[in-house]
C-alpha cells in the first residue's frame, strides 16, 4: 500500500551539529505532520504543513513542505542532547484507490542520537 | 502533557488470552484512534472511533475490536492475543477527522508470552 518513507533510519551526530530528516510520499499529500518521540516516551506533536512549499520554524528546528506536497524535511540546527529522541514524519493516506478513507501514516522514523 | 491517560502502563498476558486497554481522551475531544506500535517502527494505525462508533480501520484482524463511551473514553480489545501483538499501544484524541493532529496518550506496553 501507499507509504510514506523516512530516511536515514538513525542518525548519530556530535553535540553541536545540524541534523536533517527527510520524509517522501509518491502520492500529494494534503498535510505532513512531524512528531517526536523520546526514549521510553509516546509521540509529542511538533507541527503540520499544509501548503505547498511552507516553511515553518520552531527555535532550533525548520520544517518544510515540497512544492509538490509530496516531501517534507525537518532539519536542526546544533543539537544539543535533548534533541535525542526519534522524528517521524505522518501523513493522511488513503487506504483504497478511490481516494477515500484515509488514515494517518506514519514513517518509520529517524533515531536522532547526540554525543555531548 | 496531552491530558490523554491510559490504562495499564504494562501488561504480560498469555498467547490465546484477551486483553482489554483503557484511554481516556483529553477534554473536548471526540475522536479517538489507537495505534500499534512495535519496537522500532512507526506507530500503525489499527481504528478510529467517532462519537461512539467506528470511523475507520487499518489493517488488523477482527479480533481487534473497541469501543467508545459516551463520555469519550474508549478501550481496544484483542481477543486470541497472538506473540506478534507484543507492542506499545497508543491511543490518541484529536479535535474532528483522524488525521488531524493527534495528542498521545503514554500508551500501554503489552508482552505477549
Amino acid at each position: 500500500g501507499q507509504q510514506v518513507m523516512q530516511i536515514p533510519q538513525y542518525q548519530h551526530v556530535q553535540e553541536g551539529e545540524d541534523f536533517t530528516t527527510y520524509c517522501n510520499s509518491s502520492t500529494t499529500l494534503s498535510n505532513i505532520q512531524w512528531y517526536k518521540q523520546r526514549p521510553g516516551g509516546h509521540p509529542v506533536f511538533l507541527i503540520q504543513l499544509v501548503k505547498s512549499g511552507e516553511v515553518k520554524k520552531q527555535k532550533r528546528l525548520t520544517f518544510q513542505f515540497g512544492e509538490a506536497k509530496k516531501n517534507s524535511s525537518l532539519h536542526i540546527t546544533a543539537t544539543q542532547t535533548t534533541d535525542v529522541g526519534t522524528y517521524f514524519c505522518a501523513a493522511p493516506i488513503s487506504r483504497d484507490s478511490g481516494g477515500s478513507n484515509y488514515k494517518l501514516t506514519f514513517g518509520k522514523g529517524t533515531l536522532l542520537t547526540v554525543n555531548p | 502533557e496531552t491530558g490523554v491517560t491510559q490504562s495499564p502502563t504494562h501488561l504480560i498476558k498469555t498467547r490465546g488470552q484477551q486483553v482489554t486497554l483503557r484511554c481516556s481522551s483529553q477534554s473536548g475531544h471526540n475522536t479517538v484512534s489507537w495505534y500499534q506500535q512495535a519496537l522500532g517502527q512507526g506507530p500503525q494505525f489499527i481504528f478510529q472511533y467517532y462519537r461512539e462508533e467506528e470511523n475507520g480501520r487499518g489493517n488488523f484482524p477482527p479480533r481487534f475490536s473497541g469501543l467508545q463511551f459516551p463520555n469519550y473514553s474508549s478501550e481496544l480489545n484483542v481477543n486470541a492475543l497472538e506473540l506478534d501483538d507484543s507492542a506499545l499501544y497508543l491511543c490518541a484524541s484529536s479535535l474532528g477527522s483522524y488525521t488531524d493532529t493527534q495528542y498521545f496518550g503514554p500508551g500501554t506496553r503489552l508482552t505477549v508470552l
